[in-house]
């Protein structure tokens, strides 16, 4: 079995400040992804990467910047960071390219603005 | 866009009680998937289910292509399963990403 580690639990910061959520997988997966879920709204995704060094923008890209500089860790940069933008982040990742395979998830990093 | 419509929103069920939570989906699908999430923690795939009707214990999962809906039915309700449960689906245009409903909020009462 893997696991995916996902860093902070919690990320508090200030309005404006840029901020960044880091995830580790060591399923050896090929595809890792973001996503946002805000209350009521299901998931939303914002990247994704097929492999090392690759990025995939998805609905919800503007204001976050991404990085897989390493096939085991996937990175997110909240460029901005916003009020409204306090929500749960899950990373996830894929065996590989076509999400036809399982999606494993993280247990979530909580954004909170103030 | 690709739209996933999940019905309930929220459902409350006496224990033993059985539920049925549906998915519709907006446009032609490749394959979907129900996932559980207990309050506050990571997201479980339940089933993986392109077509057809898959049963794992007190679930089961069928899904209609030609009708472009899935349905998840609970039966014999327990209070462990409380939680939020999440359909999600691959289009058959658009590899590589999961397009989510918004959720059904199960509480299982005794």
């Amino acid at each position: 079995g893997g696991i995916i580690t996902q860093t902070p639990k919690f990320l508090i910061g200030q309005e404006g400040q840029k901020l960044t959520l880091k995830c580790q997988q060591n399923f050896n997966h090929d595809t890792m992804y973001w996503y946002r879920q805000d209350s009521g709204k299901g998931l939303r995704l914002i990247y994704y990467s097929i492999t090392e060094n690759d990025l995939q923008k998805g609905d919800l890209s503007e204001g976050y910047d991404a990085s897989r500089e390493k096939k085991s860790s996937f990175s997110l940069t909240v460029t901005s960071a916003q009020k409204n933008e306090m929500a749960v982040f899950l990373c996830a990742s894929s065996i590989g390219k076509y999400s036809g395979n399982t999606l494993y998830f993280g247990e979530g990093s909580r954004l909170i603005v103030v | 866009g690709q739209q996933v419509q999940q019905s309930p929103t929220s459902l409350v069920l006496q224990e033993g009680e059985n539920a049925e939570l549906q998915c519709n989906f907006s446009t032609s699908l490749n394959s979907m998937q129900w996932f559980y999430q207990r309050p506050g923690g990571s997201l479980i795939s339940v089933f993986y289910n392109p077509s057809g009707t898959k049963q794992s214990g007190r679930l089961t999962s069928t899904t209609v292509i030609k009708e472009r809906r899935s349905s998840l039915h609970i039966s014999s309700s327990q209070i462990t399963d409380s939680g939020t449960y999440l359909c999600a689906m691959q289009a058959s245009s658009s590899f590589s990403k999961l397009v989510f409903g918004q959720g059904t909020s199960l509480s299982v009462v005794p």
